[in-house]
């Protein structure tokens, strides 16, 4: 166990809804993450949020949000779903979200778009 | 940006072989390689990391090795044993704040 969670571990919906994950980090991390993973495409970063603010973005569509709190969980907030869309999302976090620094991941929310 | 090339995709072994995955990555600037294996279903698990001031480090049955001229950095795995199966990932990291890309994987398959 990592100590970072993620809810729900399954969601299913369909094309156009949209959804939220949830991510709470370790306790003490500053720095949370977002990853996409599908089988095509392999564990791509969408994008950072440390102490509440973002610090890195990566591949994330436009309609794809998120946040962090300032209890320091974070919400994926992803929108007008489409099949594609259907991926495994992984939260990870670190302690200071510098070079280095050990990211944790969660244990995934599994997305599935009908 | 950066890009991580891992080879092989696939690499089958018997036990007690070694086994090897290889990586190469783009920029000059990325100084944190780490390595994570990940089970089905679960969430990838950092086994070993290593940054650009060291070249080589080991961990028991693990080590990776990195040659920062060439751009490359492998993980090394002896003695494999059957809950070694697993998709391997190499990473890279090239500045504070600035996350990882990740390889393609390796899909280790250790049979007895």
């Amino acid at each position: 166990d990592s100590g970072v969670t993620q809810t729900p571990k399954h969601l299913i919906t369909a094309t156009g809804q949209r959804v939220t994950l949830r991510c709470s980090p370790r306790s003490g991390d500053l720095s949370v993450y977002w990853y996409q993973q599908s089988l095509d495409q392999g564990l791509q970063f969408l994008i950072q949020y440390y102490n509440g603010e973002e610090r890195a973005k990566g591949n994330i569509l436009e309609r794809f949000s998120a946040q962090q709190f300032p209890d320091l969980h974070s919400e994926l907030n992803l929108s007008s779903l489409e099949l594609g869309d259907s991926a495994l999302y992984f939260c990870a976090s670190s302690p200071l979200g510098g070079l280095g620094d050990t990211q944790y991941f969660g244990p995934g929310t599994r997305l599935t778009v009908l | 940006g950066e890009n991580v090339e891992q080879h092989p995709s696939t690499l089958s072994v018997q036990e007690g072989d070694s086994a090897v995955i290889k990586c190469t990555y783009s920029d000059s600037a990325s100084n944190y390689f780490p390595w994570y294996k990940q089970e089905l279903g679960k969430r990838p698990q950092l086994i070993i990391d290593i940054r650009s001031n060291v070249g080589e480090k080991k961990d028991q049955r693990i080590a990776v090795t990195l040659n920062k001229t060439a751009k490359h950095f492998s993980l090394h795995i002896t003695e494999t044993q059957p809950e070694d199966s697993a998709v391997y990932f190499c990473a890279a990291s090239k500045q504070a704040g600035t996350a990882l890309i990740f390889g393609k994987g390796t899909t280790l398959s250790v049979s007895s």
